[in-house]
C-alpha cells in the first residue's frame, strides 16, 4: 500500500500563477487535512475534509481552496500565487475508527514562489 | 484542544533511553495524547497515543500521570535514526478532530 501520494514533490511557481496540489490516499480513511510547514515552525492545519462530501477551513485558509474529489483524493488550490505561500504542504488522512495508527501523512510538496 | 508546552531541544546518547517530557495541564477528560516525530524533512509519523493508563508499543512507551497533565515518551535504546523533532499533541478524536502542531522537542541523538 502507497498510503498518502502527494504530487508534485517540487513545484517553483511566479507570482500570480495558479496550481493544484494533489492528494490521494489507498486507506479507505474518511477525513483528509491539509497542512503546511514553514521553516522552523511546527505544521499549521489549512483545510480538512472530515468525510466525503465536507469541508472545513483550518488555521490559516486565506489563499486556498480545497476540493474533496472522492473519498480518496482531497485537492489544494492556489487560485494567485504569493511569495508568502512558499512552504512545504502536507497531505494527511485518518480515520475515527482507526485511532491505534493515528494520522498517515504524505512526504509533502516542496512550493516556492517567486 | 489543549495547549503542551515541550523542551525546544534535548540530546541523547545512542543506546540510551530518551524520555521526552511534555506538559498538557489543561488537558479534558475526552482529549487523548498522541506523539508523532518528523525526521528531517519528511511527513510526521505516528508514535503512540494514549488516554490515560501507560501504552507501549514497538516503537516507544508512553507514560501519563494519574493526573493527566503531563506524559514522557520513552525510547527505550535511542539510535541515531531516532534523530527528529518530537511532537506532543493532545486532541480528541471525532469526526471533527484535527492534530494541532506546536514547535516539538528537537532530539539529537549522538555516538
Amino acid at each position: 500500500n502507497a498510503g498518502v501520494t502527494q504530487t508534485p514533490k517540487f513545484q517553483v511557481l511566479k507570482t500570480g500563477q495558479s496550481m493544484t496540489l494533489q492528494c490521494a490516499q489507498d486507506m479507505n480513511h474518511n477525513s483528509m487535512y491539509w497542512y503546511r510547514q514553514d521553516p522552523g515552525m511546527g505544521l499549521r492545519l489549512i483545510y480538512y475534509s472530515a468525510s466525503e462530501g465536507t469541508t472545513d477551513k483550518g488555521e490559516v485558509p486565506n489563499g486556498y481552496n480545497v476540493s474533496r474529489l472522492n473519498k480518496r483524493e482531497f485537492s489544494l488550490r492556489l487560485e494567485s500565487a504569493a511569495p508568502s505561500q512558499t512552504s512545504v504542504y502536507f497531505c494527511a488522512s485518518s480515520e475515527i475508527r482507526d485511532r491505534i495508527y493515528g494520522y498517515t501523512f504524505g512526504s509533502g510538496t516542496r512550493l516556492t514562489v517567486v | 484542544d489543549a495547549k503542551t508546552t515541550q523542551p525546544t531541544s534535548m540530546d541523547c546518547a545512542e543506546g540510551r533511553a530518551a524520555n521526552l517530557p511534555c506538559n498538557h495541564s489543561t488537558i479534558s477528560g475526552n482529549e487523548y495524547v498522541y506523539w508523532y516525530r518528523q525526521i528531517h524533512s519528511q511527513g510526521p509519523q505516528y508514535i503512540i497515543h494514549g488516554l490515560k493508563n501507560n501504552e507501549t508499543n514497538e516503537m516507544a512507551s508512553l507514560i501519563i500521570t494519574e493526573d493527566r497533565k503531563s506524559s514522557t515518551l520513552i525510547l527505550p535504546h535511542a539510535t541515531l535514526r531516532d534523530t527528529a523533532v518530537y511532537y506532543c499533541i493532545v486532541t480528541t478524536t471525532g469526526t471533527a478532530s484535527k492534530l494541532t502542531f506546536g514547535t516539538g522537542t528537537r532530539l539529537q541523538v549522538t555516538l
